[in-house]
């Protein structure tokens, strides 16, 4: 298994130009979660998915869009980017039930996207 | 309002020296707590999961335990490569399955 995988690594972008940050698990996990990390903040939720064509937003959803089309994957984009949104962003994965019980389970993170915005 | 608060923030240890790193939580009513390591310019790695008051749990040279409003993570007579940042996140009860809350972290550094 690969895990979670996350492209590109590394990103440079201008003020006001789009791109997404693509993120894949193959684990078949249902929970899908996208952090940034910022120097003295930890790691802040910004959306996560429960499920194919289930998102909902986390704690600092601005700027920021979501879809889940297909249990694997999970990619987050970026609208129009700005200078606060110069951060590292991981992707994590976790699966959330067993035998119906809802047993909260450990989210394993993809090596992360370090994204500048100048 | 932070949720979880991790202290202290840094920690410097010289080899052989055993400590411990503080995760308090304020949620109300716990799921699950989890302590990960990360690594410079690395994901955060999965290092435990506790579920309830009394639990334990050890690898190696760690140990994590938990009390009705706090957790610790024992390193006991650190190397060198135990250096990392130690994550604390908390699931609530009440919240979405899945949806973790983070701590700032705990930078150890253990020096030869």
């Amino acid at each position: 298994n690969a895990g979670v995988t996350q492209t590109p690594k590394f990103q440079v972008l201008k003020t006001g130009q789009s791109m997404t940050l693509q993120c894949a698990q193959d684990m078949n996990h249902e929970y899908m979660s996208w952090y940034r990390q910022d120097p003295g903040m930890g790691l802040r939720l910004i959306h996560y998915s429960v499920g194919a064509g289930i998102t909902d937003q986390g704690e600092v959803p601005n700027g920021y869009n979501v879809s889940r089309s297909t249990t694997e994957d999970f990619p987050l984009r970026l609208l129009s980017a700005a200078p606060s949104q110069t951060s590292v962003y991981f992707c994590a994965s976790s699966s959330g039930t067993s035998g119906g019980a809802e047993i909260s389970y450990e989210q394993y993170f993809g090596p992360g996207t370090r994204l500048t915005v100048t | 309002e932070d949720q979880v608060t991790q202290s202290p923030e840094a920690l410097r240890l010289q080899e052989g020296e055993s400590s411990s790193l503080n995760c308090s939580y304020t949620v109300s009513g716990l799921r699950g707590l989890f302590w990960y390591r990360q690594d410079p310019g690395k994901g955060p790695e999965f290092l435990f999961t506790l579920y309830s008051a009394g639990e334990e749990k050890e690898k190696e040279r760690l140990k994590a335990t938990l009390t009705k409003k706090e957790s610790f993570l024992h390193i006991t007579a650190p190397k060198p490569e135990d250096s990392a940042t130690y994550l604390c996140a908390v699931q609530a009860r009440g919240s979405t399955l899945g949806r973790l809350y983070f701590g700032r972290g705990t930078q150890l550094t253990v020096w030869p």
